[in-house]
């Protein structure tokens, strides 16, 4: 199976910027999406594909991925960016397997 | 717009039986691959299962497979997923999501999610 590994905890003050990594095994050849969730709700996609924003993302949100890490990258961040984010792959095995990172709790100070 | 809204959750006992559904709106149902994930109470996202967007291919996480079923009835926009020999750790909210992806290509990541159904497996 292909582990994913999030810090538990990143904290950041207003207006500076959050760095969420995302290791994996090789991860630099795959590709890796983010969804943020905030309390009570249901995850949204933020970035896709490594480093594309759906529309009604804010440009703050970036990503990239290489050798053995991602990174979701926050700029100017935000009270309302306070979440948790949680990485995902598609890998397949014979089977096919999603596979999401244990998540990240982004706490802004 | 797209929506997705899960029903049938509960609480059951262990070994017995539920079923979820998951009503589609806003998109054609039928073009796109659709998800089970899960998230146990204070836990993380766990994907469960995946049927290909005209039922022809389903995939299951480990935990769940041969006791869960996942279908989809296009002619009524719906996902379901039939989960039998419950236990306490099936437990969480189940969302279903849509796989962004053309037909036939597999979905790498879920772009609309549901808003979830609690199920809650205890004695």
């Amino acid at each position: 199976s292909y582990v994913l590994t999030q810090p538990p905890s990143v904290s950041v003050a207003p207006g500076k910027t959050a760095r969420i990594t995302c290791g994996g095994n090789n991860i630099g050849i795959k590709r890796v999406h983010w969804y943020q969730q905030k309390p009570g709700q249901a995850p949204v996609l933020v970035v896709y594909d490594d480093s594309d924003r759906p529309s009604g993302i804010p440009e703050r949100f970036s990503g990239s991925n290489s050798g053995n890490t991602a990174t979701l990258t926050i700029s100017r961040v935000e009270a309302g960016d306070e979440a948790d984010y949680y990485c995902q792959v598609w890998y397949s095995s014979g089977d096919h397997v999603w596979v999401f990172g244990g998540g990240t709790k982004l706490t802004v100070l | 717009q797209v929506q997705l809204v899960e029903s049938g959750g509960g609480v059951v006992q262990p070994g017995r039986s539920l079923r979820l559904s998951c009503a589609a709106s806003g998109f054609t149902f039928s073009n796109y691959g659709m998800h089970w994930v899960r998230q146990a109470p204070g836990k993380g996202l766990e994907w469960v299962a995946h049927i290909w967007y005209d039922g022809s291919q389903k995939y299951y996480v480990d935990s769940v497979e041969g006791r869960f079923t996942i279908s989809r009835d296009n002619s009524k926009n719906t996902l379901y997923l039939q989960m039998n020999s419950l236990r306490a750790e099936d437990t969480a909210v189940y969302y279903c999501a849509r796989g962004e992806a053309a037909p036939g290509d597999v979905p790498l990541y879920f772009d609309y999610w549901g808003q979830g159904t609690l199920v809650t497996v205890s004695s």
